[in-house]
């Protein structure tokens, strides 16, 4: 079964800093991948998707992340970490779509 | 409203009682999926429906967890003989069910469950 590691349960950057959070996959299949953001006591949003079309894919808020094959890893990076980057960062994976499995979480803090 | 929706959003109860746990996903979406988010951890997959059939129910941990989707709309996770381990947040999830490369899971703000 598929499965994701991040690497790192909590990240501390400060303002104006590279954002780098760091998620490796576990797939038989070629992968879906996905970053999810969670802000305290709200739902998952969905952060960027990876569906095979590009290797580096865009998301929302400035964050992009790049599907590494040789690395089996899917890090999440951002150039310049705002103070309302400050969340709970999931990676997840999925071989059909209706079977994504979540990562463990980085909590990601941002210093002023 | 144009997102998913769980209630209620806090559920105290304690142990070995009943509670029902209630999701209304967004209108039009045929899959529903229903996640554990225990303090500190990813979401732990429990159930998904396709319309109104459990097509896998694989994560539910054991027989005191049950999920209904009567008319393929709205779901029910249902948790007998609560117990303290039960405690978590619940979390609702739906998607079109189309093509797994288009397919997005939304999800709604979640049910956090106290088992006292």
């Amino acid at each position: 079964a598929q499965s994701v590691t991040q690497l790192g349960s909590h990240v501390s950057v400060s303002e104006g800093a590279l954002v780098l959070l760091r998620c490796n996959y576990s797939s038989s299949v070629p992968p879906y991948l996905f970053w999810y953001v969670q802000y305290p006591n709200q739902g998952l949003q969905l952060l960027l998707k990876y569906t095979s079309a590009a290797t580096l894919v865009k998301g929302i808020n400035g964050f992009e992340a790049e599907f590494k094959k040789s690395e089996t890893s899917f890090h999440l990076t951002k150039p310049s970490a705002h103070m309302s980057d400050a969340a709970e960062y999931f990676c997840a994976v999925s071989v059909r779509g209706n079977d994504m499995r979540f990562g463990a979480g980085t909590r990601l803090t941002v210093k002023p | 409203g144009a997102g998913v929706s769980q209630t209620p959003s806090n559920k105290v109860t304690e142990k070995g009682k009943y509670v029902e746990l209630r999701c209304d996903p967004i209108s039009g979406h045929t899959a529903l999926y229903w996640y554990r988010q225990s303090l500190g951890q990813g979401p732990e997959f429990l159930i998904y429906f396709q319309g109104t059939g459990a097509a896998d129910d694989s994560g539910l941990p054991n027989d005191r967890f049950f999920a209904v989707r009567p008319e393929g709309s709205v779901s029910t996770l249902k948790i007998q003989r609560t117990e303290r381990g039960d405690s978590a947040v619940y979390l609702c999830a739906s998607s079109t069910g189309l093509a797994a490369s288009t397919d997005t899971q939304y999800f709604g703000p979640g049910t956090r469950l106290t088992v006292l």
